[in-house]
C-alpha cells in the first residue's frame, strides 16, 4: 500500500517552454499532496502544499505564477513549470499525505521527476 | 523561521558497526519526526518515525529516540550492512496546518565491507 507515482520520470525541454508533472496516489486517497524540489546533494525543499478542491499554498520565495499546481481529484496533483529556464533544472518530488498504514501525518513520496531545461 | 539541523553531514562506518545521526529542531510544537532513506536518484523512503508522546521506538536494527525537552532526536542503526549506504534525512512537523515537514540537510552514510 501507499504507492505514489510520478510522470514523467525525466524530461528535457527547451528554455521558454512549459512542462507538466503528474503525481498520483495509486492505492489511497490523498486530500493533501506536497511538491518539493531537490538540487544535487541537497535536501528536499518544500515548494507548495496542494489541497484537493482548493488553491495551493506556496512557500515563501516560490513564484505561484511560475509553478502552477492543480489538485483536481483525491488521487492526482499536477505541477506545471511555466516558461522554464535552465535554473529550473532540478529533481521535483511529490508526496501524498495518507492514512495508508501510517498516521494522518505520514508522507509517501513519488519517485521524482528530473527536469533538465536546455 | 523553523529549522532542523542534522549532523553529521557524512558518516563512514565499517560493516557491523553502529551508526548514529542526530537532529535538533526549533519548533517546540513539532510533534511528528520521521526519518527517510534516499538512495541515489530514487525517492525518499520512510524507515521509521516517532511521535512526541513516545521517547523511543525500535524496528529491528533501526531505532529512534526523542528528547522533547532538548528538542533533539536521533537515528540509531545497529549491525550496519553495505545496503544501508544512502542519504538519510530527518524531518520535523511544522505547526499551522497541513502536516508540513521541514527536512534536515541529510547525512550521507557509507558502510564499508
Amino acid at each position: 500500500g501507499a504507492v505514489v507515482s510520478q510522470h514523467p520520470s525525466w524530461v528535457i525541454c527547451k528554455s521558454g517552454t512549459s512542462v507538466k508533472i503528474e503525481c498520483r496516489s495509486l492505492d489511497f486517497q490523498a486530500t493533501t499532496m506536497f511538491w518539493y524540489r531537490q538540487f544535487p546533494k541537497q535536501s528536499l525543499m518544500l515548494m507548495a502544499t496542494s489541497n484537493e478542491g482548493s488553491k495551493a499554498t506556496y512557500e515563501q520565495g516560490v513564484e505561484k505564477d511560475k509553478f502552477l499546481i492543480n489538485h483536481a481529484s483525491l488521487t492526482l496533483s499536477t505541477l506545471t513549470v511555466t516558461s522554464a529556464h535552465p535554473e529550473d533544472s532540478s529533481f521535483y518530488i511529490c508526496s501524498a499525505l495518507g492514512l495508508a498504514g501510517g498516521g494522518t501525518d505520514t508522507q509517501y513520496f513519488g519517485p521524482g521527476t528530473r527536469l533538465t531545461v536546455l | 523561521g523553523e529549522n532542523v539541523e542534522q549532523h553529521p553531514s557524512t558518516l563512514s562506518v565499517q560493516e557491523g558497526d553502529s551508526a548514529v545521526i542526530k537532529c535538533t529542531y526549533s519548533d517546540s510544537a513539532s510533534n511528528y519526526f520521521p526519518w527517510y532513506k534516499q538512495e541515489l536518484g530514487k525517492r525518499p523512503q520512510l524507515i521509521i518515525d516517532i511521535r512526541s508522546n513516545v521517547g523511543e521506538k525500535k524496528d529491528q536494527r533501526i531505532a529512534v529516540t526523542l528528547n522533547k525537552t532538548a528538542k533533539h532526536f536521533s537515528l540509531h542503526i545497529t549491525e550496519t550492512q553495505p545496503e544501508d549506504s544512502a542519504v538519510y534525512f530527518c524531518a520535523a512537523s511544522i505547526t499551522g496546518g497541513y502536516n508540513k515537514l521541514i527536512f534536515g540537510a541529510g547525512t550521507r552514510l557509507a558502510v564499508h565491507p
